[in-house]
């Protein structure tokens, strides 16, 4: 049974520091990998798409990188700031099924100015 | 949240009242999924659309039922409320070629 975990679960750190958020997968065999960011109280927004063949994925200061072999993806964020501020999840599908996401709980992140 | 569009926003029942949460999808696509947000538990689905006229349950199905006559609407029902379905619902469709999933904005409901 495929089961995924983020570390931290809470995160706080000053403006500007280049952070890493990590998420684990048990079960290799995954169609893709998908990072969402989530406001208090709203919905969320899809920030990076790995596929399975894929290794990695940017967009602006956020990067995305996927290992299989080992279970994990990390979401690195350059110079952040407090508008980074909000929930990160991260989400998989499995192979051959990619009807169906597996959550994370997610990494509150506190960007303080 | 472009899209994918959620009503309504918020609603507040009593147990026992019934209602339907509706989904519309501007984008033409096949997958549509209805998931639950709770504390401590993550998201979960509760029914999914590959196509228009099919469902499948997810994890979570029991109490509600869910209509797909339309390719653009996929309904959300609740027949008889109850207070373990307090929660936010979330729909998504899902879209190929790297693009993956998107999420409405969410239906906040509370069931006293």
């Amino acid at each position: 049974k495929q089961e995924v975990t983020q570390i931290p679960a809470a995160l706080s750190v000053p403006e500007g520091e280049n952070l890493v958020l990590n998420c684990s997968f048990t079960d290799s065999a995954i169609y893709n990998l998908q990072w969402f960011r989530q406001d208090p109280g709203k919905g969320l927004t899809s920030l990076l798409l790995i596929q399975s063949s894929q290794r990695e994925q940017t967009s602006g200061r956020l990067n995305a990188s996927l290992d299989k072999s080992s279970g994990r993806s990390t979401l690195y964020i350059a110079a952040s700031q407090p508008g980074d501020s909000a929930t990160y999840l991260c989400a998989v599908s499995r192979a051959g099924n990619n009807r169906k996401l597996i959550w994370g709980l997610g990494t509150s992140l506190a960007v303080n100015p | 949240n472009a899209g994918v569009t959620q009503t309504p926003k918020f609603q507040v029942l009593k147990t026992g009242q019934s209602m339907t949460l509706q989904c519309a999808q501007d984008m033409n696509h096949n997958s549509m999924y209805w998931y639950r947000q709770d504390p401590g538990m993550g998201l979960r689905l509760i029914y999914y659309s590959a196509s228009e006229g099919t469902t499948d349950k997810g994890e979570v199905p029991n109490g509600y039922n869910v209509s797909r006559l339309k390719k653009q609407n996929f309904l959300l029902g609740l027949e008889s409320a109850a207070p373990s379905q307090t929660s936010v619902y979330f729909c998504a469709i899902f879209r190929d070629r790297g693009i993956g999933y998107t999420f409405g904005s969410g239906t906040r409901l509370t069931v006293v």
